[in-house]
């Protein structure tokens, strides 16, 4: 299971951490990854890090402004989102890996936070 | 990147028919495809992982196919709880894509 928390209404330049409870499997065994679904609109990858903290990746788009973590001795998984924007106004959703072994899958997904960028 | 052209953006049919959904990537991708439901309100669910193969439990009546850069998503006969938006995601490459979505209403 997944929850996502931390979500809300914030100003253009502000910052926000989301965080995500994983439970019921080895969290530190999966990579995990933060897709975000403006309104209306579809789904785009934000992040990703692998279960040791090895690795971390980002969408292009982010420019440097998120910063994804995990603390396994918790089972969570945070996003760090800084600078932000209106069009960063999106349903965040924490997802796992459904397997160890091949990355992309994504499955299962939390129900996701709603991140709201406006003055 | 990666491109990802999902067509139709939308569709209307009736209970019992057979639908497909086309998924086309910008370059070849293998078959490093999967499709997703979600159903109003709720997150994506996959559905078909390796642009063939099944997650446990989807109905037989889903199915998907292709390889390279040509994927369908198809449902044999359209069921009233089949009402969902469908996405295809390719995972040959990072940045990670998404097609835009085909809705799908009866």
């Amino acid at each position: 299971q997944l929850v996502e928390s931390g979500g809300g209404l914030v100003k253009p330049g502000g910052s926000l951490r989301l965080s995500c409870a994983a439970s019921g499997f080895s969290f530190d065994s999966y990579t995990m990854h933060w897709v975000r679904q403006a309104p209306g609109k579809g789904l785009e990858w934000v992040s990703s890090i692998s279960g040791g903290n090895t690795y971390v990746h980002y969408a292009d788009s982010l420019n440097g402004r998120f910063t994804i973590s995990r603390d396994n001795a918790k089972s969570s998984l945070y996003l760090q989102m800084n600078s932000l924007r209106a069009e960063d106004t999106a349903v965040y959703y924490c997802v796992r890996e459904k397997t160890t072994v091949f990355e992309g899958w994504f499955d299962p997904w939390g129900q996701g936070t709603l991140v709201t960028v406006s003055s | 990147d990666i491109q990802m052209t999902q067509s139709p953006s939308s569709l209307s049919a009736s209970v019992g028919d057979r639908v497909t959904i086309t998924c086309q990537a910008s370059q070849d991708i293998s078959n490093y495809l999967n499709w997703y439901r979600q159903k109003p309100g709720k997150a994506p669910q996959l559905l078909i992982y390796a642009a063939t193969d099944f997650e446990g439990g989807v109905p037989s009546r889903f199915s998907g196919s292709g390889s390279g850069t040509e994927f369908t998503f198809a449902i044999s006969s359209l069921q009233p709880e089949d009402i969902a938006t469908y996405f295809c995601q390719q995972y040959e490459t990072r940045p990670y894509s998404f097609g835009q979505g085909t809705k799908l209403e009866i």
